[in-house]
């Protein structure tokens, strides 16, 4: 198993610019998660998803949307870069209340 | 509501003492607790979980952690340490599913020789 994945590892972006942040498992895991990971704040809860076709809010959502059409994958789009999405992006996956599996995460600079 | 209180930002031991981070929770209804582990450049890892039964939970790298109701604390515990236990360490609390968990600001372990 691959466990948790995610792509791009780096990326740098120009303030305005939209992409998207990929994150797939393999371990058919039902709840997916994002996190950003900024210095002494540990880390925030952007959106998750509790099965294909159902995500929701976290704690700082503003600026990032999702969708979850199957149960592998979880991307994680940034409409319009702002220099305050500068951070260290991680994706998880887990089942029920069992403990979460982390991907390698991807470090992104707004410009 | 849920939240986490990492009591110490950083932590400083030399090799071979104890140590103890700790943390503390908030919660409205009933709690599942996590310590994990995060080497530099990597993403987290589990060092231990508590469920549910024994209050006293061990985990990888011969860290332990005790679950107290009372006084809603989660402290991570380790006899020895190692210089490779040199890391970040994050406690998190989850009231349903682990994928809507709350984190704690992390606690810097340097371990000296």
């Amino acid at each position: 198993n691959a466990g948790v994945t995610q792509t791009p590892k780096f990326q740098v972006l120009k303030t305005g610019q939209s992409m998207t942040l990929q994150c797939a498992q393999d371990m058919n895991h039902e709840y997916m998660s994002w996190y950003r990971q900024d210095p002494g704040m540990g880390l925030r809860l952007i959106h998750y998803s509790v099965g294909a076709g159902i995500t929701d809010q976290g704690e700082v959502p503003n600026g990032y949307n999702v969708s979850r059409s199957t149960t592998e994958d979880f991307p994680l789009r940034l409409l319009s870069a702002a220099p305050s999405q500068t951070s260290v992006y991680f994706c998880a996956s887990s089942r029920g209340v069992n403990e979460q599996f982390f991907g390698p995460g991807t470090r992104l600079t707004v410009l | 509501a849920q939240s986490v209180t990492q009591l110490d930002s950083q932590v400083p031991v030399f090799e071979e003492a104890p140590v103890e981070l700790r943390c503390n929770y908030s919660s409205s209804v009933s709690v599942y607790l996590f310590w994990y582990v995060q080497y530099p450049n990597q993403g987290l890892q589990l060092l231990l979980k508590y469920l549910s039964g024994s209050t006293l939970v061990k985990g990888i790298n011969g860290f332990e952690a005790e679950f107290n109701k009372s006084q809603t604390s989660f402290h991570l515990r380790k006899p020895s340490v190692h210089i490779s236990d040199t890391a970040e360490y994050f406690c998190a609390v989850s009231d349903s599913n682990a994928g809507k968990s709350t984190f704690g600001d992390g606690t810097t372990l340097t371990v000296k020789p």
